[in-house]
């Protein structure tokens, strides 16, 4: 069956960066786009970005632009992201989710907390 | 950006009753294949958001049929036609009709 299993919670002071990762199993990674979202605390939910892991491109929100990448390893069948020049309101839970339309498929979550 | 706004955002429900939640969109999320991109999720606590319906109306896998979408254009309703204990949560609606991806504000339900 379809699975994400993120990579585990991460604390890291501000100005640092992160690399949180999502493998996937159970289905055709080629054939699904994946998206990153993240859900501050007691907030809603947030889209990140985009990746096609056919090809590597890439779609990202504005207000994340320049500090926020997606990449895609087809050998594993994960999907990575960073996310650089950390700031306390970065702190959030990350959460990667199958499919361009449907985000049928999530994962667990990951915890990213930014804090001197 | 395409605004999506919910109402309520609280919603108290005694068990066995139906409930509602109201989706509507700044921009038609119609697409031109006939179908609206919005889709409902449910978050109970601790969990990550699951599918429950896609384009306005289509339940997803392994989703109870009490759970029902309508709507179309710009105006979507979630109905849950009798509301039990698991049901409790945060019910967001979401546009994939275009990028940047955007969801409603979030309807926290829970039993009176």
């Amino acid at each position: 069956q379809e699975q994400l299993v993120q990579s585990g919670p991460e604390v890291r002071k501000p100005g640092a960066s992160v690399k949180i990762s999502c493998k996937t199993s159970g289905f055709d990674f080629t054939n699904f786009y994946m998206n990153w979202v993240r859900q501050a605390p007691g907030q809603g939910l947030e889209w990140l970005g985009i990746i096609n892991p056919n090809d590597g491109a890439t779609t990202y929100s504005q207000k994340l632009q320049g500090r926020f990448s997606i990449t895609s390893d087809t050998s594993t069948s994960t999907v990575f992201m960073e996310l650089v020049s950390l700031r306390p309101e970065d702190t959030a839970i990350y959460y990667c989710a199958r499919d361009r339309e449907l985000l049928d498929y999530w994962g667990q979550g990951t915890l990213v907390t930014v804090s001197s | 950006d395409i605004v999506m706004t919910q109402s309520p955002l609280s919603l108290p429900v005694t068990p066995g009753e139906p409930a509602s939640i109201s989706c509507k969109s700044s921009q038609s999320l119609l697409h031109s294949n006939g179908f609206d991109y919005l889709n409902w999720y449910l978050q109970k606590p601790g969990q990550s958001p699951q599918l429950l319906i896609y384009f306005g109306s289509h339940r997803a896998t392994g989703v109870p049929d009490k759970f029902s979408g309508s709507g179309s254009g710009t105006d979507f309703t979630l109905k849950i036609s009798r509301v039990e204990a698991e049901d409790v949560g945060l019910y967001y609606c979401m546009q994939g009709l275009q990028t940047p991806i955007t969801f409603g504000q979030g309807t926290r339900l829970d039993i009176k």
